[in-house]
């Protein structure tokens, strides 16, 4: 199985400022038949489902604001938050669908 | 627009079965496959595995295997999650899952369901 490791496990991150959340995959998770990489990453707040906000690694889900993005490439990968908002305080999570689907173990961004 | 609505927490004693439903609306039902994910008190997003709506045919994720079955009514665009013999470690809210069609990133979720598993 592809194995997801985030880091850091969680951060504290001034209003306005840049967050960043990393995602390593076990394998490759780049398919070369279409150049996609099949990393998509997830917003968790209490007692709401996930969010998808983030899929083929870098394509925003629709009315998802801007400051989210994901980068990366095979098997390292980034979210980046920026100008930091009240409403983003939640655990965050990279998922792989390359080979069926499994999670990292999650990202807590808080506010400093 | 597409909607999973899945049905009301449950307490059950330990050893008995449980049915969690997720039904669909907003989109043509056997279009698409569903899928499974938990979440235990203070712990990460699980992958339980998936049920194709085609043909009813199920895959478990490991460690998701025996106990846990996936099923379908597809009369009322329905799908269920059964957990038979519960254990204390069940307990976890339970979330049926959309895929984009043709992958498995999730762009659509139900509310989730809380199953508490105490004698």
């Amino acid at each position: 199985d592809i194995v997801m490791t985030q880091s850091p496990d969680s951060l504290t991150v001034s209003l306005g400022e840049r967050a960043t959340i990393n995602c390593k995959s076990s394998q490759n998770v780049l398919y070369r038949s279409n150049n996609k990489n099949y990393l998509a990453w997830y917003q968790k707040k209490p007692g709401q489902p996930p969010r998808l906000l983030i899929y083929w690694a870098s394509t925003r889900e629709s009315g998802v604001p801007d400051r989210f993005s994901g980068s990366g490439s095979g098997t390292d990968f980034t979210l980046t938050i920026n100008n930091l908002q009240p409403e983003d305080v939640a655990v965050y999570y990279c998922q792989q669908y390359y080979s069926t689907a499994l999670f990292g173990q999650g990202t807590k961004v808080e506010i400093k | 627009q597409v909607q999973l609505v899945q049905s009301g927490s449950e307490l059950k004693k330990p050893g008995a079965s449980v049915k969690v439903s997720c039904k669909a609306s907003g989109y043509t039902f056997t279009d698409y496959v569903m899928h499974w994910v938990r979440q235990a008190p203070g712990q990460g997003l699980e992958w339980m595995g998936w049920i194709s709506i085609k043909s009813g045919n199920p895959t478990y994720a490991r460690g998701f295997t025996g106990r846990f079955v996936f099923s379908l009514d597809t009369s009322i665009n329905t799908a269920y999650l059964q957990i038979n013999s519960l254990k204390a470690d069940d307990t976890a809210t339970y979330y049926c899952a959309r895929p984009a069609r043709g992958y498995s990133y999730f762009d659509s979720w139900g509310q989730g369901t809380l199953v508490t598993v105490s004698s």
